[in-house]
């Protein structure tokens, strides 16, 4: 099944504590992105990839580092999380930067920092 | 700098009335694409617009997308209770910049 996976799915850590978010999808896809949404806020991207070790920030990349060393993977890190990091994240992936087609979301983190 | 604005933040309804979401750009768009996130769930695409004036149809939901493509529209007929959930529109603008509109929340009274 063509899926986007992200682990954890809910986390509470606490302030200061380097922590992962882990993303695989299985369908090939050139593309991926991390989203945070937060309630009146909507979905901010944080940072994508157009393909493997090509990395770009978004609108929201302060405090959040990734990487993409394998075209599956896209973990997102907090090297140190603060409150204001508390957030729903997404991963999402497409099968180019071109958005003419469907990104696919997977379903999602729910990080509390303390 | 370019944004969409979407219409109304929510709406309750009675299952069986109509509800109509509206996505609104101060500039034309390439393309508009159209998801839904159920309560608790991520966003799933629905469809995408390309087209000045098209219109696509996916049984009770119907899509619009302005003549000028400074607009879009989702109307379902007939809510149901499936229906619950977000709507947003979104677009890849300009120099590939993404926009998200925030979303219709849409509740529905059984």
């Amino acid at each position: 099944e063509a899926q986007v996976t992200q682990n954890p799915r809910y986390l509470i850590t606490v302030t200061g504590k380097k922590l992962t978010v882990t993303c695989s999808q299985n369908m090939n896809h050139e593309y991926m992105s991390w989203y945070r949404q937060d309630p009146g806020l909507g979905l901010r991207q944080i940072y994508y990839s157009m393909n493997v070790e090509v990395t770009d920030k978004g609108d929201v990349p302060e405090g959040y580092k990734v990487s993409r060393k394998e075209k599956r993977n896209f973990p997102l890190i907090l090297e140190s999380p603060s409150p204001n990091q508390t957030s729903l994240y997404f991963c999402a992936s497409m099968l180019r930067a071109t958005f003419n087609q469907p990104q696919h979301f997977g379903d999602g983190t729910r990080l509390s920092i303390l | 700098g370019q944004q969409v604005m979407q219409i109304p933040q929510y709406q309750h309804v009675q299952e069986g009335e109509d509800f109509t979401t509206y996505c609104n750009s101060s500039t034309t768009l390439s393309n508009i694409q159209w998801y839904k996130q159920r309560p608790g769930g991520h966003p799933v695409f629905l469809i995408q617009l390309v087209k000045s004036g098209e219109v696509k149809k996916q049984k009770r939901l119907t899509f619009q997308f302005g003549e000028a493509k400074k607009n879009s529209s989702l109307h379902i007929t007939a809510t149901q209770t499936t229906d619950v959930g977000t709507y947003f529109c979104f677009n890849a603008g300009n120099n590939r910049k993404l926009i998200w509109g925030l979303g219709t929340s849409l509740a529905v009274n059984p």
